[in-house]
């Protein structure tokens, strides 16, 4: 496809379930991004990549989270023992290059839901 | 401390009448400015940037944003509003870790 995909669109889960969220970036993009998105918030930056690298991962809010890109292209957001306060828009965002002027395309985002 | 800051969090404006979304900003290096639409579902859509090279910014839709340094300002404004244009609008400081205002929700009455 053309832009940036993410799955599952919706998840519910039950407190303490762990969760794993794909992205698929635009192809050929070099960085790729995360967010959380809380209601009625911005979204709020939580790692990125440069190719397969982790160049910032300080946004992540516990050691819960942890993000991946293997092979510099799909990536994957894994929350463990999810708890109530994860529940949030979660957007994956792909740029060309890492740079603080370049656009970013984001995907539609993974609901996350926490009972 | 880098921030952004967008007064209101819903406007509302008449079908044909002029659309101001306000955005302040506060960066200790000369800034790269976005704003972004956001619709139900969706993900967010540049609408436009400020990359320095111009200080009034045209993008798609009719939308338009101008930087102000002396104020920290980078306002979108719209002469005409549709009803189209309803959505959620962030405005953003550009950077490896993004900073994006709490949003605008704008409402367009018929």
């Amino acid at each position: 496809g053309a832009g940036v995909s993410q799955s599952p669109r919706y998840k519910v889960a039950k407190r303490g379930q762990d969760v794993a969220l794909r992205c698929d970036p635009i192809s050929g993009h070099v960085s790729l991004f995360w967010y959380q998105q809380a209601l009625g918030q911005g979204p709020e930056f939580l790692t990125y990549f440069q190719n397969e690298a982790q160049l910032d991962k300080s946004g992540l809010p516990s050691d819960r989270f942890f993000a991946e890109r293997p092979e510099g292209s799909v990536s994957t957001l894994k929350i463990q023992r999810t708890q109530q306060e994860d529940s949030a828009v979660y957007l994956c965002a792909s740029s060309l290059f890492t740079s603080s002027y370049n656009e970013q395309f984001f995907g539609p985002g993974t609901r996350l839901t926490v009972l | 401390a880098q921030s952004v800051t967008q007064l209101g969090s819903h406007v509302s404006v008449s079908e044909g009448a002029l659309v101001l979304l306000r955005c302040n900003y506060s960066s200790s290096v000369p800034p790269y400015l976005f704003w972004y639409v956001q619709y139900p579902n969706q993900g967010l859509q540049l609408l436009l940037k400020y990359t320095s090279a111009a200080t009034l910014v045209k993008g798609i839709n009719g939308f338009e944003a101008e930087f102000k340094k002396s104020e920290t300002s980078f306002h979108l404004t719209k002469p005409s509003a549709h009803m189209s244009d309803a959505a959620e609008y962030f405005c953003a400081l550009g950077g490896f870790k993004t900073i994006f205002g709490a949003g605008t929700r704008l409402f367009v009455k018929a």
